[in-house]
């Protein structure tokens, strides 16, 4: 069954510093992943996802995230933090149900907190 | 275009009483998925409908929950009788069907705002 992990239910980082959230997946099977971004009262937003082919993913308002089969991770990163990225952010891998159906498997979520 | 729309927003309610969440997917996205998150945990798979039909509903709780599609436009989430532990949020999310296949990796889900449900 696959699972996700994500290291850090809060991190902070002042502004302008590197962004670093932790994700960890396990899956049977060569895994498609995501990460999603909830701002406050807001929706959940597809930051970006990796399918197959290049490993290093770019997804929008500067996110990038790094698909490492050995290491089974799937960290996300931003080189320079701003203020509004002060949101809750979740990593997830597409699941199998065995009925017929993909769903979404999520991690608990990281709040990051961005400080003047 | 419009995204995907939930109503509604927010909802208190009281034990026992019923309550219905609605979920107007993304025009032409034939899949139609139901999630929600409880306090503290994390974001879990309820449903998936494909049009009008139940693809995979093995992650409902327990039969106070009632999901349906009629027409495979919109859906509707009833919780009845509502109990504590259903307080969370639930969100809706489509996705198109690309290629044929049931929600292949290629298609982005698209998630709503979410309906706030406090049961007291």
């Amino acid at each position: 069954a696959q699972s996700v992990t994500q290291l850090g239910s809060h991190v902070s980082v002042s502004e302008g510093a590197l962004v670093l959230l932790r994700c960890n997946y396990s899956s049977s099977v060569p895994p498609y992943l995501f990460w999603y971004v909830q701002y406050p009262n807001q929706g959940l937003q597809l930051l970006l996802k990796y399918t197959t082919g290049a490993t290093l993913v770019k997804g929008i308002n500067g996110f990038e995230a790094e698909f490492k089969k050995s290491e089974t991770s799937f960290h996300l990163t931003k080189p320079s933090a701003h203020m509004s990225d002060a949101a809750e952010y979740f990593c997830a891998v597409r699941t199998y149900s065995g009925a017929g159906s993909y769903q979404l498997t999520f991690g608990k979520g990281t709040k990051l907190s961005v400080i003047p | 275009e419009a995204g995907v729309t939930q109503f509604p927003s927010h909802s208190v309610i009281e034990k026992g009483q019923t309550v219905t969440l609605r979920c107007d997917p993304i025009s032409g996205h034939d899949n139609l998925y139901w999630y929600r998150r409880v306090m503290g945990k994390e974001i879990k798979f309820l449903l998936h409908f494909v049009k009008e039909s139940k693809q995979d509903e093995s992650g409902m709780p327990n039969n106070r929950f009632l999901a349906e599609r009629t027409g495979g436009t919109y859906s509707t989430l009833k919780v009845q009788p509502a109990e504590l532990e259903d307080s969370g949020v639930y969100f809706c999310a489509s996705s198109q069907d690309k290629s044929g296949m049931r929600d292949s990796a290629g298609n982005t889900i698209y998630f709503g705002e979410g309906s706030w449900l406090t049961v007291v």
